[in-house]
């Protein structure tokens, strides 16, 4: 069945340095890729997706790239701030039937001043 | 504002009582879930339904039941509460799920 494994954290980063997510999948068929954010006390919020190989989703200055050969979608930011501090997850969705939403375990970035 | 409302935000119920968690969203989406989420385990799809009058089992359906009567609610119901059910439940709808989902604010919710 389809997985989506992301790297374990949390992931501590000071403010303004470089962030990146690995994101890896399992699919059958060609699945749409999703990041979604989820702060403190709320619910999820979808980030960005990408349909199809090669496309790059980005929002808020977070970006990822769906790369079918590696069968990634890693997520990347190039300056954090103290307001990205969250829990990331990289979810898939099949294109045939109900569409289900895989979802990773997500991942935890805290960034400090 | 448009969106996915859940109630209540938190509950704390006894062992082997029941309860109701609602679910409303106001976006004519016909897809709609019911997940739980439980730390280091990510999100577990409970019941989905593709529209009003069809519903389905997701990965952990045991002693939860749902009905979809409307487009709008998607009432998620606890047969006899255990501790195990200990955990914080999220709503989620879609117009179709390429296009990504809407989560509700969740429902904390504790069995003792």
């Amino acid at each position: 069945g389809d997985s989506v494994t992301q790297m374990e954290g949390p992931v501590t980063l000071s403010e303004e340095a470089f962030l990146t997510i690995n994101c890896t999948y399992t699919a059958t068929g060609y699945p749409s890729l999703f990041w979604y954010v989820q702060y403190p006390g709320e619910g999820l919020q979808l980030l960005l997706k990408a349909t199809k190989a090669d496309d790059k989703g980005s929002n808020k200055g977070f970006e990822a790239t769906y790369r079918k050969e590696t069968t990634s979608f890693h997520l990347e930011k190039g300056s954090v701030q103290v307001s990205d501090s969250a829990v990331y997850f990289c979810a898939l969705t099949e294109e045939a039937g109900y569409q289900k939403v895989t979802f990773g375990t997500g991942t935890k970035l805290q960034v400090i001043p | 504002n448009a969106g996915v409302t859940q109630t209540p935000k938190f509950q704390v119920l006894k062992t082997g009582q029941s309860m109701t968690l609602q679910c409303a969203q106001d976006m004519n989406h016909e897809y709609m879930s019911w997940y739980r989420q439980d730390p280091g385990m990510g999100l577990r799809l409970i019941h989905y339904s593709v529209g009003a009058g069809i519903t389905d089992q997701g990965e952990v359906p045991n002693g939860y039941n749902v009905s979809r009567s409307t487009t709008e609610d998607f009432p998620l119901r606890l047969l006899s509460a255990a501790p195990s059910q200990t955990s914080v439940y999220f709503c989620a709808s879609s117009y179709e799920a390429i296009y990504g989902y809407t989560f509700g604010s969740g429902t904390r919710l504790t069995v003792v």
